[in-house]
């Protein structure tokens, strides 16, 4: 099925330790992004990319990197996690004002 | 910047019951509106959305019109049903052509009791 896929739906890692999330798209879209989900807080932008080899930060990039070979894949880095980048991660992809989330990925850092 | 606030939750009702769920947005020009809802466990889908001042947009039982002189988006349903339970963001996103990334309110956790 068409749509945005996220892995791993489930993550722990030690406080230190680095990690990509895995984000892919096969609508062609170029618009991509990335959320984190905190209780009482909605979600908040961490990086997001307008098209292959173009990226910028959002609300909240701080400890995170982003890449864009691709039009269909768009990874989020983890350089050194901290307990405070424990969250629910949603990647999203757009065309034409219409938005297409992933299932998400439950990431605790201990 | 943009900017949404969202109704405080959680909201629990009785099924059959009548829902609102306030929305007000803070945004320059003219900005598209959302909802978008989670069920448990589960990512965002969107459950309705409106592009110009005064429109509806509806789905499944579900409206909110585009108020652009109150500057809101008002979630109602008009008899709540048990699957209804889940969590409802507002969200905007810029005029066509400029940024497109999505502005979130903080989220409404609503449970509907049978």
């Amino acid at each position: 099925n068409a749509g945005v896929t996220q892995t791993p739906k489930f993550q722990v890692l030690k406080t230190g330790q680095s990690m990509t999330l895995q984000c892919a798209q096969d609508m062609n879209h170029e618009y991509m992004s990335w959320y984190r989900q905190d209780p009482g807080m909605g979600l908040r932008l961490i990086h997001y990319s307008v098209g292959a080899g173009i990226t910028d930060q959002g609300e909240v990039p701080n400890g995170y990197n982003v890449s864009r070979s691709t039009t269909e894949d768009f990874p989020l880095r983890l350089l050194s996690a901290a307990p405070s980048q424990t969250s629910v991660y949603f990647c999203a992809s757009s065309y034409a004002g219409g938005y297409t989330f992933g299932s998400g990925t439950r990431l605790t850092v201990v | 910047g943009n900017s949404v606030t969202q109704m405080e939750g959680p909201v629990t009702l009785s099924e059959e019951a009548f829902l609102t769920i306030n929305c007000t947005y803070t945004a320059t020009g003219y900005p598209s509106l959302f909802w978008y809802v989670q069920y448990p466990g589960e990512g965002l889908q969107l459950l309705l959305k409106a592009t110009k001042a005064d429109d509806k947009g509806s789905n499944k039982g579900f409206e909110a019109t585009y108020r652009k002189e109150t500057t809101s988006f008002h979630l109602e349903k008009g008899s709540v049903q048990v699957s209804d339970s889940a969590v409802y963001f507002c969200a905007l996103s810029g005029e066509p052509g400029s940024a497109r990334q999505l502005t979130f309110g903080s989220g409404t956790q609503l449970t509907v009791l049978p």
